[in-house]
C-alpha cells in the first residue's frame, strides 16, 4: 500500500508569484484534505476535497484554490504570494467523507522571499 | 469555540518515565479525538484516536484518557523512549471527515 505523497519537497519563490503543489492520495482514498502547517505552529485546515469536489474550506483567502483530480490526487494552487504565505504544506487523504482517520504526507516546505 | 488548547508546549522526561500531554475543547460538536506525532520535517503521523463515548483507549505504550464531562483528553506514553522524541499534535474533528483543527503542540524530549 502506498502512502500519501507530495511535491516537490521544498520550494523557493518570490513574493508575487504563483505556485502549485501536488498531492499523491493514499491508495483507495478518495478524500483529501490540505493544511498549511507555519514553523512552530499545529496545522490549519485550507480546504478539502472529496471526489473531484470541494467538500468545505478553512479562513483561507481566493487566491488559495485546488483541484482533484479522477485518479484522486490533488493540487493546491496560490497565486501572488505574500511572505506569511512560508510554510509547509501538508495533504492528508482518507478513505471517504465520513471517514475521520487522515493520514499526512511528508509535506512540501515552501519559502517565500 | 473551535479552539483546542494544548499543553504544556515543551516536556521534558527521563528515559522509562511517562509523558503526559493534556488537551481541552469547547465544542461539544466534536466526535473524534486524535493524536498526531510529527518529526522534524516530517508530515503528522497519526499515533491513536478516541471518540467520546469511550473513557480510555490503550494501544501499546500509548493511551488517550478520555473526560466528557470537563471536555479535557490527554495522552499518556509509558516507558518513554528517546526515540519518542517528537512533537506532538492533539486534535478534534465534527461533522464527519471534516477538517481537523490542531491544538498548539507539545515538544517532547526523553532524555537517554
Amino acid at each position: 500500500e502506498t502512502g500519501v505523497t507530495q511535491s516537490p519537497t521544498h520550494l523557493i519563490k518570490t513574493r508575487g508569484q504563483q505556485v502549485t503543489l501536488r498531492c499523491s492520495s493514499q491508495s483507495g482514498h478518495n478524500t483529501v484534505s490540505w493544511y498549511q502547517q507555519a514553523l512552530g505552529q499545529g496545522p490549519q485546515f485550507i480546504f478539502q476535497y472529496y471526489r473531484e469536489e470541494e467538500n468545505g474550506r478553512g479562513n483561507f483567502p481566493p487566491r488559495f484554490s485546488g483541484l482533484q483530480f479522477p485518479n484522486y490526487s490533488s493540487e493546491l494552487n496560490v497565486n501572488a504570494l505574500e511572505l506569511d504565505d512560508s510554510a509547509l504544506y501538508l495533504c492528508a487523504s482518507s478513505l471517504g467523507r465520513g471517514r475521520d482517520e487522515q493520514y499526512f504526507g511528508p509535506g512540501t516546505r515552501l519559502t517565500v522571499t | 469555540q473551535q479552539q483546542v488548547k494544548q499543553s504544556p508546549q515543551s516536556l521534558i522526561v527521563q528515559k522509562g518515565g511517562i509523558s503526559i500531554i493534556n488537551c481541552a475543547y469547547e465544542n461539544t460538536a466534536f466526535d473524534y479525538f486524535p493524536w498526531y506525532q510529527q518529526f522534524p520535517g516530517k508530515g503528522p503521523a497519526l499515533l491513536i484516536a478516541i471518540r467520546p463515548d469511550v473513557s480510555e483507549k490503550k494501544e501499546g505504550r500509548f493511551t488517550i484518557s478520555f473526560n466528557k464531562s470537563a471536555k479535557q483528553f490527554s495522552l499518556h506514553i509509558m516507558d518513554s523512549q528517546p526515540g519518542d522524541s517528537a512533537t506532538y499534535f492533539c486534535a478534534a474533528i465534527y461533522n464527519q471527515g471534516g477538517k481537523l483543527i490542531f491544538g498548539q503542540g507539545t515538544e517532547l524530549s526523553v532524555k537517554p
